[in-house]
């Protein structure tokens, strides 16, 4: 079965840097394209990045464009969100989540959600 | 960006009952919307993909309508496990993908 496991989450203070990490199982991780999607504490679903099968193409929300970098290893079958200049609004549980689509065509709706890790942002 | 908005905020409705969720883009989607179940502490499941088209494992109680800007999902008969956040996600114009905001289903 698919699984999907975060990690990394924490309490870091402002400007500073957090790496995540979301560990796959259950599925051929090089072949569909993932996604980060957070929820601040008490509030909605906000998409943060995408990343194609073959680490090739990435996108992100406008908020943390040029903070975050999204990327992958496919033979260790891990997505990663290395977040720098961290700020207090980036606090929330950061899901992975996998794409419905697989190689060539992603769907771009998410079809498997890990459990989530818990980023505070806090002096 | 497309926003996505729900209404309404809060759904009280009782078991057995029919519950109607509303779901409106800023700019057509098309038929490239999907609606998700959240449960609190538990992660978002998928419900219903491009509008109408249940996901594997959902039972056939939940159904979804609409294309372009006006979306509705439906719980035919509310079961006690249904009682959670119910979200919708454009997957038409992007980045970003947006969600609504949410309506909450609880117990009358």
């Amino acid at each position: 079965q698919v699984q999907l496991v975060e990690s990394g989450g924490g309490v870091v203070q402002p400007g500073r840097s957090l790496r995540l990490s979301c560990a796959a199982s259950g599925f051929t991780f090089s072949s569909y394209g993932m996604h980060w999607v957070r929820q601040a504490p008490g509030k909605g679903l906000e998409w943060v990045a995408i990343l194609s099968y073959d680490g090739s193409n990435r996108y992100y929300v406008d908020s943390v464009k040029g903070r975050f970098t999204i990327s992958r290893d496919n033979s260790k079958n891990t997505l990663y969100l290395q977040m720098n200049s961290l700020r207090a609004e980036d606090t929330a549980v950061y899901y992975c989540a996998k794409d419905a689509g697989g190689w060539p065509t992603n769907l771009y709706y998410f079809d498997y959600w890990g459990q989530g890790t818990l980023v505070t942002v806090a002096s | 960006e497309t926003v996505m908005t729900q209404s309404p905020a809060t759904l009280s409705v009782s078991p057995g009952e029919r519950a109607t969720l509303s779901c409106r883009a800023s700019q057509s989607v098309s038929s490239n919307l999907a609606w998700y179940q959240q449960k609190p502490g538990q992660a978002p499941r998928l419900l219903i993909y491009g509008a109408s088209t249940r996901a594997t494992g959902i039972p056939g109680r939940f159904s979804g309508s609409g294309s372009g800007t006006e979306f509705t999902f439906t719980i035919s008969s509310l079961q006690s496990e249904d009682f959670a956040v119910y979200y919708c996600q454009q997957y038409n114009n992007w980045p970003p993908f947006t969600f609504g905001p949410g309506t909450k289903v609880d117990i009358k």
